[in-house]
């Protein structure tokens, strides 16, 4: 049964520190993406891959957050430096892109709890 | 831009019951996905049903189906001989086509629903 995992499943850590946060999508999808959910904001995007490449990070603040793939079965999100804001559910989730078949399904993993003291 | 509203943030009945969880989305496009995705107290997000907007014939999954009205935008959940594991929040999404074949999914806030024994 093939599923996206994230680690780590929790995370306390106190302002100022480095998070990075990793993902392993679904083998065989094209496209990752990481979302952030909080109470107020509800579920947010703040970046996607296609075949590995960065196709929108416009919803992640650039100048403490970056979002990288290095190789097809990794996806991470790294925080630095993190902030008591910062502090959320984080999800990656994968699927494929375009219409048709299968397209547009996203399959999410079990997130990543983030708290920033 | 994009907007999916679900105008009930609590909803609670009795097991066995069916419930229909309400949506309405804004949108100028004609081409679309719409989901309902499931989070129950694990926080998992688990995909429910899907709808393509070209498609006139209402989606099913075993007891879920949707209502879906394109010229109201509206894309309702509604979820028969409902059971105790159906409680969760639940989602309704948009999926938004960009450019260059890229996607965006748009969240509503959620409708927190619960099943009494």
């Amino acid at each position: 049964d093939a599923r996206v995992t994230q680690t780590p499943r929790d995370k306390v850590t106190e302002m100022g520190q480095e998070v990075t946060m990793r993902c392993q999508p679904i083998l065989g999808h094209n496209t990752v993406f990481w979302y952030r959910q909080t109470m107020m904001q509800g579920l947010e995007l703040l970046a996607y891959f296609r075949n590995r490449a960065p196709l929108d990070d416009s919803g992640m603040p650039k100048d403490r957050f970056s979002a990288e793939m290095p190789d097809a079965t990794l996806a991470t999100l790294k925080i630095q430096p993190s902030e008591p804001r910062d502090s959320a559910v984080y999800f990656c989730a994968s699927g494929f892109l375009g219409f048709g078949g299968r397209g547009g399904e996203q399959f999410f993993g079990p997130g990543t709890r983030l708290t920033v003291l | 831009a994009q907007t999916v509203t679900q105008s009930q943030p609590e909803m609670s009945v009795q097991e066995a019951e069916t419930v229909t969880l309400s949506c309405t989305y804004d949108t100028s496009e004609n081409n679309y996905y719409l989901f309902w995705y499931k989070q129950p107290p694990s926080r998992q997000m688990i995909l429910v049903i899907r709808q393509e907007a070209y498609k006139q014939q209402n989606a099913t999954e075993n007891r879920f189906s949707v209502n879906f009205q394109k010229a109201a935008k509206s894309f309702s959940l509604k979820i028969s001989d409902s059971q105790l594991g159906d409680t969760a929040m639940y989602f309704c999404a948009f999926m938004k086509p960009l450019p260059q074949g890229a996607q965006k999914l748009v969240f509503g806030q959620g409708t927190r629903l619960t099943i009494n024994p």
